[in-house]
């Protein structure tokens, strides 16, 4: 069973504009939810990660915001590069002590920012 | 420093055969955990470590399934008569402690013919 559902599964965003990527879950206990993007042929790599006590979080490019109350999140990547066509992953995890911090992860979007 | 190194990177066994997947986490990193990403099931959680101990191996996708971290440090995954099934890429991810980032290693693809 999906816990965190993920859309688009594939988006293409033109040179300079905004990519946007949506999550939802049902599991209140999950209290940790980062994005990750992958490469191909490499592991994901964290980019950026949002605790439930705040509605959103900007590092540089991208900005998780965060709607506690509809149990959703949000990736934007502005002015996207070619350099960000990669495929992206929300997770969520709540702390348990037998799996740690285990993430449940989304399907994955594929993104292709054109030149 | 060095990342999470996996080895091999990739290995096409035959059906029935068992394989061993290693782990070699960041230096330091108390706490590591396995998930297999394919296509059909995207990325899941297979099992965690925190030090030498698996709380819960449930997580396991069958008893054919087993790991072992030795040392705080190094970790394997052993899959006995494989399944064509179990192709998927495996991947190791360490952290500090259990709160904190997990960086992941680059996979194993596992191959079953």
């Amino acid at each position: 069973q999906q816990q965190v559902k993920q859309s688009p599964q594939s988006l293409i965003v033109q040179k300079g504009g905004i990519s946007i990527i949506n999550c939802a879950y049902e599991n209140t206990a999950f209290d940790y939810f980062p994005w990750y993007q992958q490469f191909p042929g490499k592991g994901p790599a964290l980019l950026i990660a949002i605790r439930p006590d705040v509605s959103e979080k900007k590092e540089g490019r991208f900005t998780i915001s965060f709607n506690k109350s509809a149990k959703q999140f949000s990736l934007h990547i502005m002015d996207s590069q070619p350099g960000d066509s990669a495929t992206y992953f929300c997770a969520a995890s709540p702390y348990n002590s037998n799996s740690g911090y285990a993430l449940n992860f989304g399907k994955g979007t594929s993104l292709l920012v054109t030149p | 420093g060095a990342g999470v190194s996996q080895s091999p990177s990739n290995k096409v066994t035959e059906k029935g055969k068992d394989v061993e997947l290693r782990c070699d986490p960041i230096s330091g990193h108390t706490a590591l955990y396995w998930y297999r990403q394919s296509l059909g099931q995207g990325l899941e959680f297979l099992i965690y470590f925190q030090g030498n101990s698996a709380p819960d191996k449930s997580g396991l996708p069958s008893d054919r399934f087993s790991a072992e971290r030795t040392g705080g440090s190094v970790s394997t995954l052993t899959i006995q008569r494989t399944q064509q099934e179990d192709s998927a890429v495996y991947l190791c991810a360490s952290s500090w402690t259990k709160y904190n980032e997990q960086f992941f290693g680059p996979g194993t693809r596992l191959t079953v013919l």
